[in-house]
């Protein structure tokens, strides 16, 4: 089946304590891209990636940093989590392009206490 | 950023007919995305739209004016299932994603 898999779904963790949330495909898509989702603000990208070792920023990369060392997969590292980090996080990805349709996980709910 | 307006918040009876607006900037403009997402589930796509005019796709249409920097999703028939959100996204320099901040529709009975 074709889908994008985060882990974890649901992380309650401290400030300041390192962690990482992981996004695996198995579509063979070329473009992946990381989304927080906050009340009031909609989707708003953080991450993406256009292939391997290709990353790049999108609208709110503060304190978030990714990597694209394999196709399949896009980890998502926060380095120092802290409170306004608290959101709803979603991977997606596509073949690539601007025409094309994202596919996305099922989230990961994270709160930073 | 990008400035995408929609509603936020629209209610309609099941069988009735609803149509949910978006606003963009126009420029560097390369489509206009669509999608559904349920509470507490993923978004996923329903449409996408480059040129002018209706795509329509079942109970779904979705309508594009690139001049005015307008588009709207069209709901017929609808059905208790399509109470979510509905959201509307537009691709900047081809691989940034600007996501307006949905609309949520009620269906009521």
């Amino acid at each position: 089946e074709a889908q994008v898999t985060q882990n974890p779904r649901y992380l309650i963790t401290v400030t300041g304590k390192k962690l990482t949330v992981t996004c695996s495909q198995n579509m063979n898509h070329e473009y992946m891209s990381w989304y927080r989702q906050d009340p009031g603000l909609g989707l708003r990208q953080i991450y993406y990636s256009m292939n391997v070792e290709v990353t790049d920023k999108g609208d709110v990369p503060e304190g978030y940093k990714v990597s694209r060392k394999e196709k399949r997969n896009f980890p998502l590292i926060l380095e120092s989590p802290s409170p306004n980090q608290t959101s709803l996080y979603f991977c997606a990805s596509s073949l690539g392009g601007p025409n094309q349709p994202q596919h996305f996980g099922d989230g990961t709910r994270l709160s930073i206490l | 950023g990008q400035n995408i307006d929609q509603p936020t918040e629209m209610t309609a009876t099941e069988g009735a007919i609803v149509q949910i607006n978006c606003t963009y900037q126009t420029s560097g403009f390369n489509g206009l995305f669509w999608y559904q997402q349920h509470a507490g589930e993923a978004p996923t796509f329903l449409s996408y739209n480059v040129l002018d005019g209706l795509e329509e796709k079942g109970r779904f249409s979705s309508f594009l004016s690139r001049s005015k920097g307008y588009s709207y999703l069209l709901l017929k028939e609808l059905q208790m299932k399509d109470s979510a959100s509905y959201l509307c996204a537009v691709p900047y320099n081809f691989n940034k994603f600007y996501f307006g901040s949905g609309t949520k529709l009620n269906v009521k009975p």
